[in-house]
């Protein structure tokens, strides 16, 4: 069965520290995606990757950073988390050409972020 | 811009109940694809159905019906005899054709509640 894994369900972590959230896919996918999830806002694109050691921002990609260094794994990274940070993030992949608009998104069961 | 509208925060039925889920779409692209997206407790989104811009043919999948109708900009969702199993987040998400590297766009979500 092919996954998406979101190596942690739930965090809780203090104003000001490092957190890394990490995903792993299994389907030797090119694309991979992160996105945090509100109530009432939808999901909303911080970063995408569509090659080892390439990525591009999304919607709002302030207050993140991303890192790709192998094909299966996609690591988003708050450098100094704050309280609004707080949210459920999702991680995503999908195989085919980015540039064909019919990708079917393949998604984790997601990290819930609290930020004290 | 591109803009999901899903007007319905959150829907409780009875089980058995019929329940249609709004989805409202705006673009002036010509090109373009649409999903459903379910997001069942467990938290992993799961891919539903797409459409794309040229086929406006109606889809029932079992208890799942889909009405796309490009004249009102909708993608309705429809549930018949729902069951609590039912119980999900949805979304509808929408992305334009091809030879971009454009993000895709979700609605808010509906949740849908069946109760017992």
């Amino acid at each position: 069965d092919v996954k998406v894994t979101q190596s942690s369900r739930y965090l809780v972590k203090r104003t000001g520290e490092k957190v890394f959230l990490e995903c792993v896919q299994d389907m030797d996918h090119e694309n991979m995606f992160w996105y945090r999830q509100d109530p009432g806002l939808g999901l909303r694109l911080i970063y995408f990757s569509y090659d080892v050691k390439m990525k591009e921002k999304g919607d709002i990609p302030e207050g993140y950073s991303v890192s790709r260094e192998k094909k299966e794994r996609f690591s988003l990274i708050l450098e100094s988390a704050s309280t609004n940070q707080t949210s459920m993030y999702l991680c995503a992949s999908t195989s085919r050409d980015w540039t064909s608009g019919a990708n079917v998104l393949t998604f984790g069961a997601g990290s819930r972020l609290t930020v004290l | 811009a591109q803009k999901v509208t899903q007007a319905q925060t959150e829907i409780s039925v009875v089980e058995k109940e019929d329940v249609t889920l709004d989805c409202v779409y705006e673009t002036r692209d010509t090109t373009y694809y649409l999903f459903w997206y379910k997001q069942p407790p467990s938290g992993e989104l799961v891919f539903l159905i797409r459409r794309n811009s040229f086929d406006e043919q109606n889809e029932i999948s079992g208890r799942y019906s889909w009405n796309f109708q490009k004249s009102t900009s909708s993608f309705n969702f429809t549930i018949t005899a729902s069951q609590v199993v039912d119980s999900a987040v949805y979304f509808c998400s929408y992305r334009w054709g091809s030879g971009n590297t454009g993000k895709l766009i979700f609605g808010q979500g509906t949740t849908l509640q069946v109760k017992p």
